[in-house]
């Protein structure tokens, strides 16, 4: 299986910085059409995930332009260029490439 | 828009099995992909397996292969997953995802929190 992991596992945060979530693959996650499906989630307590980013860099509808994805083959980034309250919450990277799908260990983003 | 709705908490004995129900309204998931994602308390979030309607293939992560059965419905635009030989561990609330426009993984269920307690 592929291992995800991320860091840090805890991300407190000034209102109004900026902060960074790297997450990483054991193995490269391209898949053989070309695409690399690392997505985002965001989760709030008592509520169901939402995912932020699909495939790598693309931001889901509805979601601020603060947030953004990067990275390439098994090292991603989730950047928030400005936090907001309503960000507090547990974000988990996911690989779609390689079955069985996995998900990282969850990074816990709280206010200072 | 396809929504997602989950049926109500359960609570089982250990060794019993549960089936939990997904069903979607607005649109038709058949050629979509649906998994199943469980949480336990206060923990993260684990792929359990998923199934391609049109096709009628599911695949099982392999720590539920021979415990969790994933199917569905198209009559009824219903997806279930079953799990039998319950144990405390298996406690946790399990979510439906499917596509949305974007791909997979863009549209939850509520979640069914299932209670495994003698």
């Amino acid at each position: 299986d592929v291992v995800m992991t991320q860091s840090p596992l805890s991300l407190p945060v000034t209102l109004g910085q900026p902060a960074s979530i790297s997450c990483r693959a054991s193995q490269s996650l391209v898949h053989s059409d070309g695409n690399t499906f690392l997505n985002w989630f965001h989760q709030r307590p008592g509520q169901s995930p939402r995912r932020l980013i699909y495939k790598v860099s693309n931001r889901d509808s509805g979601v601020p332009d603060r947030f953004s994805g990067s990275g390439s083959g098994t090292d991603f980034t989730l950047k928030i260029s400005r936090v907001e309250a309503e960000d507090v919450g547990i974000y988990y990277c996911m690989q779609g490439t390689h079955w069985p799908f996995t998900f990282g260990p969850g990074t816990r983003v709280d206010i200072k | 828009q396809v929504q997602l709705v989950q049926s109500g908490a359960e609570v089982k004995k250990p060794g019993s099995s549960v089936k939990v129900s997904c069903k979607a309204s607005g649109d038709t998931f058949s050629r979509y992909t649906i998994s199943w994602v469980r949480q336990a308390p206060g923990q993260g979030l684990e792929w359990m397996g998923g199934i391609i309607p049109i096709f009628g293939a599911s695949k099982n992560a392999p720590k539920f292969q021979g415990r969790v059965t994933i199917t569905t419905d198209e009559s009824t635009n219903t997806a279930y997953m079953e799990v039998i030989s319950l144990r405390s561990e298996d406690t946790a609330v399990y979510y439906c995802t499917t596509d949305d426009n974007s791909g997979a993984f863009g549209l939850w269920g509520q979640g069914t929190l299932v209670t495994v307690s003698s």
